[in-house]
């Protein structure tokens, strides 16, 4: 049961154009949502992050959409840097319960010079 | 802020023997710990939850007596895999969480080879 998908396994985008990271789930009582980048052998860096309360938080060049309607939450990079290229998870949470998260499969990002 | 570390970043072990990772928290205190694992091209998976002084909560599916953890201290944890086999090879990762809710912080990672 995969409560968080993320269907685009990858990505490749023109450097300095704009990257946008697609990210649905299905839980309800998910009430924050999560960015991470992750690079191979390294642990996942904290981007950015939104509480459903919101429906946009922004971040220098990051900017995280989130539509409860749709249960479905967008991570845009604009502009997009060769830097930026590595493994994007999407991760949930509850506040009920044990707080933890809940982790997309991931989308690899290949930014394009 | 905000730094974990793990040690060690890679082992290699034979098959049956046990392996201990350690997490440690470099500049803030983990009330609480997780610990992933994470197969190729996969996502990662949340294998257990500690807090400190009490007892790990595991995830369904995952052996409580092969996966022992222990957390110890507010700024260290560990992982033991006992007895382990070829299909317990993969990159085992934890993360440490502050006083807030939701946000964690992970460490590098380790690649954990059974032969």
């Amino acid at each position: 049961d995969q409560q968080v998908k993320q269907n685009s396994p990858s990505l490749s985008v023109q450097e300095g154009r704009i990257s946008i990271l697609n990210c649905d789930y299905t839980n309800s009582m998910f009430d924050y949502f999560l960015w991470y980048k992750k690079y191979p052998a390294e642990g996942p860096t904290f981007l950015i992050s939104i509480s459903s309360i919101k429906d946009k938080n922004e971040d220098g060049r990051f900017t995280v959409f989130l539509n409860k309607s749709a249960k479905h939450l967008s991570l845009h990079i604009v502009p997009s840097q060769p830097g930026d290229s590595a493994v994007y998870f999407c991760a949930a949470s509850a506040r009920e319960g044990a707080q933890k998260l809940v982790f997309g499969q991931g989308t690899r990002l290949t930014i394009n010079p | 802020g905000a730094v974990v570390s793990q040690h060690p970043s890679w082992v290699i072990c034979k098959s049956g023997t046990s392996v201990k990772i350690e997490c440690r928290s470099l500049d803030f205190q983990a009330t609480t710990m997780f610990w992933y694992r994470q197969f190729p091209k996969q996502s990662l998976m949340l294998m257990a939850t500690s807090n400190e002084g009490s007892k790990a909560t595991y995830e369904q599916g995952v052996e409580k007596d092969k996966f022992l953890i222990n957390h110890a201290s507010l700024t260290l944890s560990t992982l033991t895999v006992t007895s382990a086999h070829p299909e317990d090879s993969s990159f085992y990762i934890c993360s440490g969480r502050t006083g807030g809710p939701y946000e964690q912080y992970f460490g590098p990672g380790t690649r954990l080879t059974v032969t």
